[in-house]
């Protein structure tokens, strides 16, 4: 059973639409960051949240840590094909420490022209 | 700044043959990782190291042993490679064990036939 679960496992849509990622567990969480993996690379962070309720923008991707700090989600506005990629979540858990990381089992998202 | 590197990007090796996979990174982080990919299942925590000298297990340890002797090196050894540890090997670091933001490398893909 994986820790932190992602939805959708797998995303296709237009250029130009909307999308939203989540990612959800049972445990509590210190911190959640998000990554995105392009083929061929290793992940690539683009955000870390750490305060329950926190929202944090980065151009057109918006991120949210639950009020609880169980669950997460990305949300991209007016999606562009440089978005495709595989997006990945990862908490530190309260009883480790930051670095110590819990993977999700990611979003493949394929932006279509 | 080179960030964080790894070698080979490639390899093949037959049921029982033991390699090792290399990672350095001229950072001068304090915690290092390693991680598998495998389909469906996100990255898992192999080994870590919290500094020089300080190894620890993380979930998936098993048929692995790593060592630390210095803060720029952190090779990951397989004694006796199986089928089932065909897959995509991370090396990560961040500045410390507290530390949220992790750096990845390029990846290893290994195939074990």
């Amino acid at each position: 059973t994986q820790l932190l679960e992602q939805s959708p496992q797998f995303l296709s849509i237009q250029e130009g639409e909307n999308l939203t990622v989540y990612c959800n567990s049972s445990s509590v969480f210190s911190s959640l960051q998000w990554y995105r993996q392009e083929p061929g690379e290793g992940p690539v962070l683009l955000v870390t949240v750490v305060t329950g309720g926190e929202v944090k923008k980065l151009k057109r991707l918006t991120f949210q840590f639950g009020d609880a700090r169980k669950d997460s989600s990305l949300h991209i506005t007016a999606a562009q094909p440089g978005d495709t990629g595989l997006y990945l979540c990862a908490g530190a858990r309260e009883e480790t420490s930051g670095s110590r990381l819990t993977f999700g089992e990611g979003t493949q998202l394929t932006v279509n022209p | 700044n080179a960030g964080v590197t790894q070698t080979p990007k490639f390899q093949v090796l037959k049921t029982g043959q033991s390699m090792t996979l290399q990672c350095a990174q001229d950072m001068n982080h304090e915690y290092m990782s390693w991680y598998r990919q495998d389909p469906g299942m996100g990255l898992r925590l192999i080994h870590y190291s919290v500094g020089a000298g300080i190894t620890d297990q993380g979930e998936v340890p098993n048929g692995y042993n790593v060592s630390r002797s210095t803060t720029e090196d952190f090779p990951l050894r397989l004694l006796s490679a199986a089928p089932s540890q065909t897959s995509v090997y991370f090396c990560a670091s961040s500045y410390s064990y507290s530390s949220y933001e992790q750096y990845f490398g390029p990846g290893t893909r290994l195939t074990v036939t």
